[in-house]
């Protein structure tokens, strides 16, 4: 079965400090993305990536293809950064349907 | 990039009733997917809406409780047929441009249904 795991679940965090976030994932995908949930529900597309790395303001993501893993990093974390964190992959061969980690809870205390 | 509009944005509705959302999308995509987010859930694809044909469905996703249309590349609708408390949920209309598979996502429909 594809899977996609996400750790951690839960996340609190201080204002300031640096925050890593990180999906793993059982086979060969064609892209992943990182999605931004906000308490009213909406989702912002943060990154899609199939290697390497990419930066955007205080947010960076990576992925490691051989190691099936990737990791999303917020510096100077902010209160408005506290919403869900979701990976979400599509999977080499599949019709083009993600497959979503269940996300990860932020919170960032001032 | 592509904005997507959702309505409504929230209801309530009485067990047995039928509710229709809308998604309009500020641009041509070549997909459009509809999701369901249970509380506490991650997002679960119902189907892909297809330009002038019917829906694909995802395994327990049935076209007479989830009819959908898609009459132009850039505007779909959802409907919750029939509905009970177990379809309380945030649905999600989605679009992914072909091009450069960049997904967008509308701001969710919050349905209560007492």
């Amino acid at each position: 079965k594809n899977e996609v795991e996400q750790s951690p679940q839960n996340l609190t965090a201080q204002e300031g400090e640096f925050i890593t976030i990180n999906c793993s994932y059982s086979v060969g995908i064609s892209a992943l993305h990182w999605l931004q949930q906000h308490p009213g529900g909406g989702i912002v597309s943060l990154f899609m990536l199939s290697s390497g790395k990419k930066k955007h303001g205080r947010l960076i993501a990576t992925i490691n293809i051989q190691e099936k893993h990737s990791s999303l990093h917020i510096t100077a974390s902010h209160p408005r950064d506290s919403a869900v964190y979701i990976c979400a992959v599509r999977y080499r061969g599949s019709q083009g349907n993600l497959i979503f980690g269940k996300g990860t809870k932020l919170s960032v205390k001032p | 990039s592509a904005v997507i509009s959702q309505k409504p944005s929230r209801d309530i509705c009485q067990r047995g009733t039928s509710l229709t959302i809308q998604c309009q999308v500020d641009s041509q995509v070549t997909m459009m997917f509809w999701y369901r987010q249970q509380p506490g859930q991650s997002l679960t694809l119902i189907a892909t809406a297809n330009q002038g044909s019917e829906a694909t469905y995802e395994s327990g996703f049935v076209i007479d409780k989830f009819p959908i249309s898609r009459p132009n590349l850039t505007f779909s609708t959802l409907t919750v047929s029939n509905m009970s408390p177990e379809d309380s949920s945030i649905y999600l209309c989605s679009a992914r441009q072909g091009s450069t598979g960049e997904l967008f996502f509308g701001e969710g429909s919050r349905l209560t249904v007492l």
